[in-house]
């Protein structure tokens, strides 16, 4: 059973960079029938999708994240990664990783999400 | 801006029927945009119920209905139980590569 897991520090200082991974396990990442993906929460509020991977490295982000985000994979280690620039208070959130199973936007498996609070 | 607009509430009694609905601030929501839906409770992951527009997920009960009503993307819940009580999140591909949430019902089941 497909089982994805994110990790990453929970607290970011203010204009630092956001770093989290999410390793996939009992499926591989390299396959060519989906996307990676990652959803964010702030506390109270609602999702927002942040941006997507390929296996091959390929990329779609959120126009609104797009200039601070960058998501990568390691297809060796069957895991991906987000990393958030310049971060803000605004950035707090519980952030989830999910396949996105192609076309489309469906989201059929996601990790328990992991709370990132920036601050001082 | 909210460029997909969901009812921020509703309130079904149980038994009832229910329907959700998932539009764009500008233009009509198709099949090309891919909608599907998601239910989270507190403190959980979303779990996907209805993909490319009308497509039940595994495991989701028949309860559950997706179809374009309109100009909208719409979710319907016939039968409405007391753990239907949630939030409800539809999720568009504007293209480009770019998918975008609607902002989210909060459903009551009273």
């Amino acid at each position: 059973q497909l089982q994805l897991q994110e990790s990453g520090p929970g607290l970011v200082k203010p204009s630092e960079t956001l770093s989290l991974t999410c390793v996939v396990s009992g499926g591989s990442i390299s396959s060519s029938s989906y996307y990676w993906g990652w959803i964010r929460q702030p506390p109270g509020k609602g999702l927002e999708w942040i941006g997507i991977v390929f296996y091959t490295g390929s990329t779609d982000y959120s126009p609104s994240l797009k200039s601070r985000l960058t998501i990568s994979v390691d297809t060796s280690k069957n895991h991906f990664s987000l990393k958030l620039s310049s971060v803000t208070a605004a950035d707090t959130a519980v952030y989830y990783c999910a396949r996105l199973v192609l076309p489309g936007t469906t989201f059929d498996s996601w990790g328990q999400g992991a709370l990132v609070t920036v601050s001082s | 801006q909210t460029v997909v607009t969901q009812e921020p509430s509703f309130s079904v009694s149980p038994g009832g029927t229910v329907t959700l609905t998932c539009g764009l601030r500008s233009g009509s929501v198709s099949t090309g945009y891919y909608p599907s839906w998601y239910q989270q409770t507190p403190g959980q992951a979303p779990r996907i119920l209805i993909y490319s527009t009308s497509s039940r997920s595994s495991g989701v009960p028949d309860r559950f209905s997706g179809s374009i009503l309109g100009n909208k993307a719409a979710l319907t819940i016939t039968g409405a139980q007391a753990h239907d009580e949630s939030d409800y999140y539809c999720l568009l591909y504007m293209g480009r590569g770019v998918r975008v949430f609607g902002g989210g019902t909060k459903l009551t089941v009273l």
